[in-house]
């Protein structure tokens, strides 16, 4: 079975500009999570899609937002990037209603915005 | 606002010995803890969880401590192998957010 997948492994961006991030969970799963991983705060949670419904949000402002398709793929969108921004986005998937020992992150998208 | 602390950010251990990972909570209503464990360039793996109203919970190497009183919980891994040499992250359940901790690095010398 394959992981999940992130897509593109590798960003860099301007401040001022967007970005879309794309996930693609396990076959199957229907549960997508984000998460933020800086050095200093170590992952946060972003939010999650059940269902092409967002189900929970972080304490992100609303220059982060996401989006689930109908296939479960997920995306992330930044906007108006910031020096701050740049992080490892990861991506997890669970089959259903969120269970943690069934939640598969894939490698992350590292943004770099300069 | 950082809810769940790792104080350390990383240890270094001899193979064969026990490494204790610590990680503090501030939110006493989480209820479940858990840890992960990351290799450079993957994204990190379930190791091992507790619920909080447990005290312990043991799978095989691997055992995760409770303090609820103390809002303290650890990670014991015996032996410590090479492979063990990663990222742990604690993380804390509410309302199917998860809140984790900055990590720890542990190196674990042959």
């Amino acid at each position: 079975k394959a992981g999940v997948t992130q897509t593109p492994r590798y960003l860099i961006k301007t401040r001022g500009q967007q970005v879309t991030l794309s996930c693609s969970p396990i076959s199957g799963h229907r549960s997508v999570s984000w998460y933020q991983q800086t050095p200093g705060q170590g992952l946060q949670f972003l939010f999650e899609y059940f269902s092409e419904t967002q189900r929970n949000k972080g304490n992100f402002p609303g220059r982060f937002s996401g989006r689930q398709f109908s296939n479960s793929r997920s995306e992330m969108n930044v906007s108006t990037l910031e020096l701050g921004d740049s992080a490892l986005y990861l991506c997890a998937s669970s089959p259903g209603q969120l269970t943690y020992n069934e939640q598969f992150f894939g490698p992350g998208t590292r943004l770099t915005v300069l | 606002d950082q809810q769940v602390k790792q104080n350390s950010p990383s240890l270094s251990v001899q193979e064969g010995r026990i490494s204790i990972l610590n990680c503090d909570y501030t939110n006493s209503m989480f209820d479940y803890f858990l840890w992960y464990k990351k290799y450079p360039a993957e994204g990190p793996t379930f190791l091992i969880s507790i619920s909080s109203i447990k005290d312990k919970n043991e799978d095989g190497r691997f055992t995760v401590f409770l303090n609820k009183s103390a809002k303290h919980l650890s990670l014991h891994i015996v032996p410590s192998q090479p492979g063990d040499s990663a990222v742990y992250f604690c993380a804390a359940t509410l309302d199917y957010k998860l809140s984790f901790g900055a990590g720890t690095t542990v190196t674990v010398r042959a």
